[in-house]
């Protein structure tokens, strides 16, 4: 069965420093990944995902992630944080059958300080 | 494209009354999905329509849940005899046919049972 895992919960970086958020992912075929980001009182906003074409994927607002197969791994990065940075990261994978299943990962809050 | 919409945002309810919430999805997405939200978690998949077809239901979805699209446009999520664990951000998402299509989501109708 297809499932992520967020290494933290939490995450605080300092303003101009950069962002890391890890995600772990276990599938029996070749996953869809996702990273969503959601502000508060607003809706999941996509901010970029994997479908098995280039392994370093390049998002929205200066994120990028790097599948790695070998590690399972999905991280999320960003070279620096932006106060608007803040808010509830999720992690995705993609159940690869005809409803398109979605997986979310427990989230990782990140805060920006000035 | 003016995005998912849900209404209304904010309900509050005391136990053992109905609700109904409504989305509107991306006018060309013939797929359409509900998720629940619980504090500190990701969304967990509720049930999903291709049209006005309803194709799954997770286990979550007990009977006293029921979500309708009847002309393959809007979606409604009744909620009977509600009960203080029904307390959660309730999530619409839409999304094109396909495997690996993106999913995109609504604000979210924010349910509190007193």
């Amino acid at each position: 069965a297809q499932s992520v895992t967020q290494l933290d919960s939490h995450v605080s970086v300092s303003e101009g420093t950069p962002v890391l958020l890890r995600c772990n992912y276990s599938s029996s075929y070749s996953p869809s990944l996702f990273w969503y980001v959601q502000h508060p009182n607003k809706g999941l906003q996509l901010l970029l995902k994997y479908t098995s074409a280039a392994t370093l994927v390049k998002g929205i607002n200066g994120f990028e992630a790097e599948f790695k197969k070998s590690e399972t791994s999905f991280h999320l990065t960003k070279p620096s944080a932006h106060m608007s940075d803040a808010a509830e990261y999720f992690c995705v994978v993609s159940v690869l059958n005809a409803n398109n299943d979605m997986r979310f990962g427990a989230g990782t809050r990140l805060t920006v300080k000035p | 494209d003016t995005g998912v919409s849900q209404d209304p945002r904010h309900k509050i309810t005391k136990r053992g009354q109905n609700v109904t919430f409504r989305c509107d999805p991306i006018s060309e997405h013939n797929r359409l999905y509900w998720y629940r939200q619980t504090l500190g978690q990701g969304p967990e998949f509720l049930t999903y329509f291709q049209n006005e077809a309803q194709l799954e239901k997770s286990r979550l979805l007990s009977d006293r849940f029921s979500a309708e699209r009847p002309k393959g446009s809007f979606s409604t999520l009744e909620i009977q005899r509600t009960e203080q664990g029904d307390s959660a951000m309730y999530l619409c998402a839409s999304s094109r046919t396909g495997i690996q299509n993106t999913q995109y989501f609504g604000p979210g109708t924010r349910l509190t049972v007193l």
